[in-house]
């Protein structure tokens, strides 16, 4: 039973424009959410995170925006550009004595149109 | 220059033969993991350790087996007895806890 769900395999978008990415969770435990960007063959990259705590947090161009209660979180890319063209993963995990495992989505992919 | 390795990019076994990826990592970080991700798929947690000496199997450990010999280094042994081993797999570190994780470059494993 997957516990993250990117529910959109894959998207696209004009230069310039927002680019919003969605992620869902089932397991209510959850309370640390991070957004990865991976490019073919290679290892990802760490993005943004958020706190259950807080319900946006912002780093450049990237905003990740986090509903408790809908279980659901989103990326904003602003402004779209031809470099945010990858896969991006939504991972998720809790601060449970010992834990450190993260649960990945199976990712969403972005083409950023010229 | 700070980071994680992983060696080599593209591996090549034959079938029924145990294969060895390195990982190594100059972080200082406390944690270490291995994930391995399938087209199409998200990345899936083989194994991870806390602390040298110790670790834990994550969702799809059967037919892995790891070592944390040294805080730098976390080996993973990829057996004959895993059904489907080929794959992109892929190291990560972290200061542990609530803290995001660093990856490696992956390495791709074939087995023919």
């Amino acid at each position: 039973d997957q516990q993250v769900k990117q529910n959109s395999p894959s998207l696209s978008v004009q230069e310039g424009r927002i680019s919003i990415l969605n992620c869902d969770y089932t397991n209510s435990m959850f309370d640390y959410f991070l957004w990865y960007k991976k490019y073919p063959a290679e290892g990802p990259t760490f993005l943004i995170s958020i706190s259950s705590i807080k319900d946006k947090n912002e780093d450049g161009r990237f905003t990740v925006f986090l509903n408790k209660s809908a279980k659901h979180l989103s990326l904003h890319i602003v402004p779209s550009q031809p470099g945010d063209s990858a896969v991006y993963f939504c991972a998720a995990s809790y601060s449970g004595a010992g834990s450190y495992q993260l649960t990945f989505g199976k990712g969403t992919k972005l083409s950023v149109i010229p | 220059d700070g980071g994680i390795t992983q060696s080599p990019k593209y591996l090549f076994r034959k079938e029924g033969q145990n294969v060895t990826l390195s990982c190594e990592q100059n972080l200082n970080h406390d944690a270490m993991y291995w994930y391995r991700q399938d087209p199409g798929q998200g990345l899936r947690l083989i194994y991870y350790s806390q602390i040298v000496n110790d670790f834990q199997k994550g969702d799809i450990a059967e037919g892995y087996s790891v070592s944390r010999e040294k805080k730098e280094s976390f080996p993973l042994t990829v057996t004959s007895a895993q059904k489907n081993p080929t794959a992109f797999y892929l190291c990560a570190s972290s200061w542990g806890g609530m803290n995001e994780q660093f990856f490696g470059p992956g390495t791709r494993l074939t087995v023919l």
